[in-house]
């Protein structure tokens, strides 16, 4: 069974700049999360998809956005890049069912120059 | 809001020792509580998963136990050994929202 699956692994972007990140979850998994790592705040979480729809957002600017497809596919966009946007960007796919376990991929590191 | 704090922020030990990582959280309306392992640079690797309404889980040398009342969950790593290095991260799930702490930085010395 497939797990998690990010892409790309690696980018570097310029300031101001947009990027799009590819999460591809477990195979019946519809449940898709984005967590921001970094080492002075950790993981935080930037939103959640479940069938196509947003179901909770963090406290994230508007800049960071999200969509997921009708495969479960996630793509997540940060536009007008900045310094502080350099992290490893984490997805991480759940089932729906009990014990709604998490399983996460290995990351996508930004680095914005 | 739930909080999640990790204690001790690093720990080292010699191979061999037997050692407890800390977790604890604010609110106790929680679905399940997730112990994972993060080596540098890494994605996370689920190690245990325990429900609200259970008191313990195991795999292997891990065993992890959750007192929901009193806000607390222990990571026990038994008969330590270097590739146990790496850091470890509690987790709490809140109505489709993971809630973490900051991690334990775990390092055993041959």
């Amino acid at each position: 069974k497939a797990g998690v699956t990010q892409t790309p692994r690696y980018l570097i972007k310029t300031r101001g700049q947009q990027v799009t990140l590819s999460c591809s979850p477990i195979s019946g998994h519809r449940s898709v999360s984005w967590y921001q790592q970094t080492p002075g705040q950790g993981l935080q979480f930037l939103f959640e998809y479940f069938s196509e729809t947003q179901r909770n957002k963090g406290n994230f600017p508007g800049r960071f956005s999200g969509r997921q497809f009708s495969n479960s596919r996630s793509e997540m966009n940060v536009s007008t890049l900045e310094l502080g946007d350099s992290a490893l960007y984490l997805c991480a796919s759940r089932t729906d069912k009990s014990p709604l376990e998490a399983f996460f991929g290995q990351g996508t590191r930004l680095t914005v120059v | 809001k739930q909080e999640v704090t990790q204690i001790p922020a690093a720990l080292s030990v010699p191979e061999g020792e037997n050692l407890v990582l800390n977790c604890s959280f604010t609110d106790s309306a929680i679905y399940n509580l997730q112990w994972f392992r993060q080596d540098p640079g890494k994605g996370l690797t689920s190690l245990l998963l325990i429900q609200s309404s259970q008191r313990e889980q195991t795999s292997g040398r891990l065993n992890a136990s959750l007192d929901k009342s009193s806000g607390r969950s222990t990571l026990y790593i038994a008969a330590s050994q270097p590739g146990d290095s790496a850091t470890y991260l509690c987790a709490v799930l809140v109505v489709n929202d993971m809630r973490f702490g900051a991690g334990t930085r775990l390092t055993v010395k041959p």
